[in-house]
């Protein structure tokens, strides 16, 4: 229906390894957003993608959407301490403003 | 001013308490929503205002009573909640529907 999943659900990295986080859908998306929340924290929007195809960066983030607009993802380039938290991606749904968060990617980075 | 606030930031309530927590935005934002997030979970949406009136109650229990006195508050008034409804209640706001959502910092409720 109007779900999204993400994947993985944990990933453990070593500082400077990169990180990739994948977001699909079974129904085509009008728009995918990303936000980061950090531990203890509230959710940041990060990204909007709209159009099929899409590539978008954000210094050593870069995010994807797939031709079909049924996938996304985040990938960050060389991880630091800083980039720890959860990752999810949302997709607002045929009513409109009904906004699904998927259930998100912990990522922890390792000195 | 990109800020949403929201007060208060901790609130401990007991099952036959009535509070209310309240979000405030500037930005002339015209959607507001109220989300529920449990520990490790994503935001769960419970309602969303559109240029100031109610357009989407995704099936929440009573208890829960949301109201939007003008285009920059939104407040959340509970009464008789249960120790399940324990969590980060986070308001949002977006300029309007498929924009991106700036969320306030939440109000951990803890129901006794």
């Amino acid at each position: 229906g109007q779900q999204v999943m993400q994947i993985p659900q944990y990933q453990h990295v070593q500082e400077g390894e990169d990180f990739t986080t994948y977001c699909n859908s079974s129904t085509t998306l009008s728009n995918i957003q990303w936000y980061k929340q950090r531990p203890g924290g509230h959710p940041v929007f990060l990204i909007q993608l709209v159009k099929s195809g899409e590539v978008k960066k954000q210094k050593r983030l870069t995010f994807q959407f797939g031709e079909a607009k049924k996938n996304s993802s985040l990938h960050i380039t060389a991880t630091q301490t800083t980039d720890v938290g959860t990752y999810f991606c949302a997709r607002e749904g045929t009513n409109a403003g009904k906004s699904t968060f998927g259930d998100g990617t912990t990522l922890t980075v390792k000195p | 001013d990109t800020e949403v606030t929201q007060t208060p930031k901790h609130l401990v309530m007991g099952m036959t308490n009535k509070k209310s927590l309240k979000c405030e935005q500037h930005m002339g934002h015209r959607a507001m929503y109220w989300y529920k997030q449990k520990a490790k979970k994503p935001p769960e949406l419970m309602f969303v205002y559109s240029y100031e009136k109610l357009s989407i109650n995704e099936s929440v229990p009573s208890r829960f009573s949301p109201e939007c006195p003008n285009s920059s508050l939104l407040n959340l008034h509970l009464h008789a909640l249960q120790p399940e409804d324990s969590a980060l209640y986070l308001c949002a706001s977006s300029r309007d529907f498929l924009n991106e959502q700036y969320f306030g910092p939440g109000t951990r409720l803890t129901v006794t």
